[in-house]
This record gives C-alpha cells, structure tokens and sequence, in this order.
C-alpha cells in the first residue's frame, strides 16, 4: 500500500506570496491532518479534514487554509506569507474513526524569504 | 504549561545500550498515547501505540503507560546506529480527531 504523498517536497517563495501544499492520503483512509512542524515550536496541528469537511481546527491564523476533495486528497493554503511561516508541513492520514492511529507523509519544506 | 511534556535531550548512549524516553502529561483526557521516530528529513513514523496502562512489547520496543502518575516512556533494547533519530510522544484530545498533542521531541543519538 502506498503511503502519504506530499508535493512538493521543498518550496521557496516570497513574503507577501500565497503557497499550495498538496497531499495525497493512504487509499482508503478518509481524514487529512495538516501539521507544521519548527524547531521552536515543535509539531503543531493545523486543521483535520474528514469526508470533505473540516473536523477539527487549530490555532493559527485565517491565511491557512485547507481543503479535502471527493477522493480524500486535500490541499492547504497560505496566502500572504510571511517569513515566521518557513517550516515543515506535514500531512496525516487515517481511516477518521475511533482512535485509529496517523500516517505522515514526508512533508513540504517551505521557506519564505 | 505544555500538555505533553519531553525532554528534548540530545541523548547520546554507546551501540547495545538500554535506552529510556520519557514523556509526561497533564490532561486527564488523554486516553491513547504514540510514539513516533523521526528521521532527519523524513515525516514522522508510527512506532507504538497504545491505551491501556502497563506495557506493550514490539521487537526491540516496549512502551509503558502509567495513567495514574501521567507518564508514558518508550524503552530501546541492544539500541543500533539506525535508532538515531528524534522520538515524539504523542495523544490525541478526543476520539474521532486528527489532531495530537505532541512532545517536542527527544534526539537520540546511538554511537557505534
């Protein structure tokens, strides 16, 4: 089975700029998690989206966003960057029931300049 | 206060040694508990999983639960050079949810 993909794998841009991550779950599994992850602040959750529709969110601010297509594939967005959002995004799939454990892809490597 | 608490070491230990990662946590709610292995420049890799209080034994791995003191470690036997890699604890709030709390992580650094 194939796991978590995530594209690209590194991404360069500029502050002020709006960015689109992309990922691609286990077959199957109908949640997305998007996590960021800094060497300050550790991994900290984003937004979950399950069936389409987001289920759980975090605490950052409205310039992330996120979506889940028909086939659980999701997209997050960041629009206006700014230079505190360079990290790594991860993306997590499950099965979204009970307490079934996440499957993280490689992640994205932003860095905003 | 963080909800999930680690020390983020480094920890350095010789090739063969018994290694201990730690964790402790404060909010009742957490029921489930995870331990995931980091590579450098890779996600996050599901190690162990589990729920009750007590032990859980996979290969070279042991987890433990202790609910009632709200610690959880993960014990590496006859540790290898290829255990190097950071270690998070992890749980999730609730049920049903994609979110986790997680540690900050411990660097583990096996020496041959």
């Amino acid at each position: 089975k194939a796991g978590v993909t995530q594209t690209p794998r590194y991404l360069i841009k500029t502050r002020g700029q709006q960015v689109t991550l992309s990922c691609s779950p286990i077959s199957g599994h109908r949640s997305v998690s998007w996590y960021q992850q800094t060497p300050g602040q550790g991994l900290q959750f984003l937004f979950e989206y399950f069936s389409e529709t987001q289920r759980n969110k975090g605490n950052f601010p409205g310039r992330f966003s996120g979506r889940q297509f028909s086939n659980s594939r999701s997209e997050m967005n960041v629009s206006t960057l700014e230079l505190g959002d360079s990290a790594l995004y991860l993306c997590a799939s499950s099965s979204g029931t009970g307490n079934s454990p996440l499957h993280f892809g490689n992640g994205t490597r932003l860095t905003v300049t | 206060q963080k909800e999930v608490e680690q020390d983020p070491g480094p920890l350095s230990v010789p090739e063969g040694a018994i290694v201990s990662l730690n964790c402790t946590y404060s909010n009742s709610a957490f029921q489930y508990f995870m331990w995931y292995r980091q590579y450098s420049r890779k996600g996050p890799e599901l190690l162990m999983y589990t729920y009750s209080s007590g032990n859980k034994e996979d290969g070279r791995f042991t987890a433990q639960v202790d609910k009632s003191s709200k610690y959880i470690s993960l014990f590496i036997r006859d540790s290898q050079p290829s255990d190097s890699a950071t270690y998070l604890c992890a749980s999730p709030p609730g049920s049903n949810t994609g979110k986790l709390i997680f540690g900050q992580g411990t660097t583990l650094q096996v020496k041959p």
